[in-house]
């Protein structure tokens, strides 16, 4: 089946420190990966996304590859603000007659100033 | 401006009684997604509706119904509710099943069963 797995949380990081949250996934096929980021009293928001093997999505200082050979999608950030306090979801999109999201169980982050 | 609105923001309701939940958008979307994402877990997709075609996930609870009376509007009724219905509940939209095609969320309601 498909499914993904994500870092258990909650993380707690001070203001400019490096951010990892690690993702490995399980699919049949060839998914696209996507992260999302869920901010306080907010819906989901697309954050980055990557549809084949070796892309690189990034956006807003965030990156993260797509690792076939490890069937990863970590999330990093060299630099993190306050401001990036957020809950953070890794899911796959599978296309089984509809296109479908499978979310990872979502990190909490806290950046500390 | 929000593109996919849900309310309530909070809805409380008591075990048993039934409620429901509504999702309109303003993007002329096609397709609109349910999602039940309790305390520090995943979200689940429920069900979804492609235009008037509705598509229900093998293991959602036959608690849960769903209707769409035009492409604006879908709502979430839940018949009979159980503490352990308390979640979020996402809805989401988008235009198509093309591969390039975004998934646009709404702030969510959150339910609790008294």
């Amino acid at each position: 089946g498909n499914s993904v797995t994500q870092m258990e949380g909650p993380v707690t990081l001070s203001e400019e420190a490096f951010l990892t949250i690690n993702c490995t996934y399980t699919a049949t096929g060839y998914p696209s990966l996507f992260w999302y980021v869920q901010y306080p009293g907010e819906g989901l928001q697309l954050l980055l996304k990557a549809t084949k093997a070796d892309d690189k999505g990034s956006n807003k200082g965030f990156e993260a590859t797509y690792r076939k050979e490890t069937t990863s999608f970590h999330l990093e950030k060299g630099s993190v603000q306050v401001s990036d306090s957020a809950v953070y979801f890794c899911a796959l999109r599978v296309i089984q007659g509809a296109q479908k999201l499978v979310f990872g169980q979502g990190t909490r982050l806290t950046i500390n100033p | 401006d929000a593109m996919v609105i849900q309310n309530p923001r909070y809805q409380v309701t008591q075990f048993g009684k039934p409620v429901t939940l509504s999702c309109s958008q303003t993007l002329n979307h096609n397709v609109m997604y349910w999602y039940q994402q309790k305390s520090s877990q995943a979200p689940k997709l429920l069900f979804h509706y492609y235009d008037k075609d509705f598509n229900n996930e093998a293991d959602t609870p036959d608690n849960f119904q769903s209707r769409r009376p035009n492409t604006s509007f879908c709502f979430l009724d839940i018949r009979s509710p159980g503490l352990g219905d308390a979640a979020m509940y996402l809805c989401a939209t988008t235009a198509g099943f093309a591969t390039n095609e975004k998934l646009f969320f709404g702030s969510g309601t959150q339910l609790s069963v008294l």
